[in-house]
């Protein structure tokens, strides 16, 4: 149980498009997601945290404009990146916490990543 | 804000040997902590979690885990490693509902 999915495994983009990444909880119902960004040999930074049916909350130094979440329900949230440039390039990994009502509420579960280039 | 630590960026080790991580955070309200570990290639798996009770917490594959609140450290230790143990290993600590990551240990177990 508690499997997460990210889709796509890895995208390579041109400058300036934009790029929309999923996260699904398969098996439970997640209401708070959380998207990372993990560079290479370095820790996981949280970016901003998902709530199902609210505006996301973004760490600071995060750019709302740039990196858009969306959690329309209670298993999918989506991380788009827009006007997308080199500097972007990164891992961004989703994970998913299950609702309160489960009693596992405490424990966030992780996707696979996304590898993200920007030609 | 909540920071963690991890003592040791790359370990390595020998088939059989024991293992120890170190992980200490700054916070001083009440907190939840994980051991996470990421297998090459694969995603962040949890390991064990310590969120009351007993400070010495037993997780998968053989791993355990002290919470020693006074040092404000929480450990991972293995007696005997495998191969298959080769791994970055995340300690994480959630306040106000946020998981803070430490930076990482590198663990190569050679046969």
């Amino acid at each position: 149980g508690a499997v997460v999915s990210q889709h796509p495994s890895w995208v390579i983009c041109k400058s300036g498009t934009s790029v929309k990444i999923e996260c699904r909880s398969l098996d439970f119902q997640a209401t708070t997601m959380f998207w990372y960004r993990q560079f290479p040999k370095q820790s996981l930074m949280l970016m901003a945290t998902s709530n199902e049916g609210s505006k996301a909350t973004y760490e600071q130094g995060v750019e709302k404009d740039k990196f858009l979440i969306n959690h329309a329900s209670l298993t999918l949230s989506t991380l788009t990146v827009t006007s997308a440039h080199p500097e972007d390039s990164s891992f961004y990994i989703c994970s998913a916490r299950e609702t309160r009502a489960s009693g596992r509420w405490d424990t966030q579960y992780f996707g696979p990543g996304t590898r993200l280039t920007v030609l | 804000a909540q920071s963690v630590s991890q003592h040791n960026h790359h370990v390595i080790l020998s088939e059989a040997a024991s293992l120890e991580l170190g992980c200490n955070y700054s916070y001083g309200g009440t907190v939840n902590l994980f051991w996470y570990v990421q297998y090459p290639g694969q995603h962040l798996q949890l390991l064990l979690k310590y969120f009351s009770g007993d400070p010495l917490v037993k997780g998968i594959k053989g791993f355990e885990a002290e919470f020693i609140k006074s040092k404000f450290s929480f450990n991972l230790r293995k007696p005997s490693v495998q191969w298959s143990d080769t791994a970055e290993y995340f300690c994480a600590v959630n306040a106000h509902y946020k998981l803070s990551f430490g930076a990482g240990t590198t663990v190569t177990v050679r046969a």
